[in-house]
């Protein structure tokens, strides 16, 4: 069975700072999808970065980026000029591909404060 | 557009009463559609998966129930509520074989039970 570990519970970071975020997994699986989700106070989820397994090279959303190692099964999340808004709970996401029963497990999550 | 909507927002219920929570996707057809609690300060733990009408896996034996009647529609369900049933329901569902490969989520229910 997959699991994700997010290592850290919580986390603070100045405003305009750079923060990374840690989650490894473990899977059997050569072909998968790694997510981030962010749930701010509303508690609304939204999706802030994807990777999937197959591509090397890092997935990056404006100032989001990621670092996957899928020898290590490793996928950090790095946060760059950090603003308030960022404050929220992130949560680490895995899913197989392309199989009929996609599951999604998520990590326990990280609480990020961003400090003005 | 899709839209997923899920209702009600918050619910207070007593130990031992039933429980039915509704979830509804528009805009698309054949969605997988899945059940998430979060207990509080926790992350989402999966309860139910739906690949199609009627087909439903369950991850965690307790006392919940779900069931897909309709293409778009998901319920849970519990005959009694117990203490450790409350938490903040989350449901969600994906297109099958995308490229594009992501989970949308509703606005969630507040379970409360007293």
């Amino acid at each position: 069975a997959q699991t994700v570990t997010q290592s850290q519970p919580e986390m603070s970071v100045q405003e305009a700072e750079t923060v990374t975020l840690s989650c490894t997994y473990d899977t059997s699986e050569n072909n998968y999808y790694l997510f981030w989700y962010k749930q701010p106070p509303s508690r609304q989820m939204i999706l802030v970065i994807r990777q999937e397994a197959y591509k090397q090279q890092n997935a990056t959303e404006n100032r989001f980026s990621v670092n996957f190692q899928k020898a290590a099964k490793s996928f950090s999340l790095k946060i760059s000029d950090s603003q308030l808004g960022d404050t929220a709970m992130y949560f680490c996401a895995f899913m197989k591909m392309k199989t009929s029963y996609d599951k999604v497990i998520f990590g326990p999550g990280t609480s990020l404060s961003v400090i003005p | 557009s899709q839209t997923i909507h899920q209702w009600p927002a918050t619910l207070v219920q007593p130990v031992g009463s039933p429980l039915s929570l509704e979830c509804t996707v528009e805009g698309t057809s054949n969605p997988n559609l899945y059940w998430y609690r979060q207990a509080a300060g926790r992350g989402l733990q999966l309860l139910f998966y739906s690949v199609g009408i009627g087909q439903i896996s369950s991850e965690v034996p307790q006392n919940l129930s779900a069931s897909r009647p309709q293409d778009r529609q998901f319920i849970l369900s519990s005959k009694k509520l117990l203490l450790s049933d409350s938490g903040f329901y989350l449901c969600a569902w994906k297109r099958k074989g995308s490229t594009n490969e992501k989970l949308f989520f509703g606005s969630g229910t507040q379970l409360s039970v007293l």
